[in-house]
């Protein structure tokens, strides 16, 4: 069964630090990846795909299918990146999609 | 665009009674639903599949009985979580895939959530 770790629940860092929320997958087909943001008291929204290449709000992530991370990294956080974020599996074709348990970013001024 | 609500937003009842929530895609047609079950501070957790004009695909451990979805049209399915009791007591998410996404394209839009108390 596929399953999304993100082994991080709290990370703090400061305003123009870097940083990076992890995220591993395990499944052995095809997946899409998938991360999704959720300020305070709005709604889950998605921040980018893997699919895209994009970089969204100066958030990237690669897709490293030997080490099975999709690793979300920003060179310079900003007290407004301050969210829970999510990273979410799909698989090709399936309707189904697994999230893991979430990682709060906070960034201190 | 592809903005999807919930109703109501939070929601108050007695242990035993029946609770119905809405979901509704506002602006695109969603072949596919999707309801989730967020406790405090933790992840969603996917409850079940459901797609216009057939019955939802349950997850594992999820009670069809009792927490029945109906997705009778292309904006709008509903769950209904039937006999609650205290341990319902949970905040429920629904989101959507737009129609016209093809299957190679899994984007889900979340509706706002629902916030149920269980007396």
């Amino acid at each position: 069964a596929q399953r999304v770790t993100q082994p991080e629940k709290l990370l703090s860092v400061f305003k123009g630090a870097p940083v990076e929320l992890k995220c591993n997958y395990s499944y052995s087909g095809s997946p899409e990846l998938f991360w999704y943001v959720q300020y305070s008291r709005q709604r889950l929204q998605l921040l980018l795909r893997h699919i895209s290449r994009e970089s969204i709000k100066g958030f990237t992530a690669d897709l490293n299918k030997g080490e099975t991370s999709f690793h979300l990294k920003k060179p310079f956080a900003q007290e407004e990146d301050s969210a829970m974020y999510y990273c979410a599996l799909s698989l090709y074709n399936n309707n189904d999609m697994r999230f893991g348990a979430g990682t709060r970013l906070t960034v201190k001024p | 665009g592809a903005v999807v609500s919930q109703h109501p937003s939070w929601v108050i009842c007695k242990s035993g009674t029946s609770v119905k929530i809405e979901c509704r895609s506002l602006d695109f047609q969603a072949t596919t639903m999707f309801w989730y079950r967020q406790f405090p501070k933790q992840s969603l957790m996917l409850m079940a599949t459901s797609n216009e004009g057939s019955k939802a695909t349950y997850e594992q451990g999820v009670e069809k009985d009792k927490f029945l979805i109906n997705h009778a049209s292309l904006t709008l399915s509903t769950l209904t979580v039937t006999s609650a009791h205290p341990e319902d007591s949970s905040f429920y998410i629904c989101s959507a895939r737009d129609r016209r996404a093809g299957l190679s394209y899994n984007e889900q839009f979340f509706g706002p959530g629902t916030r149920l108390t269980v007396l």
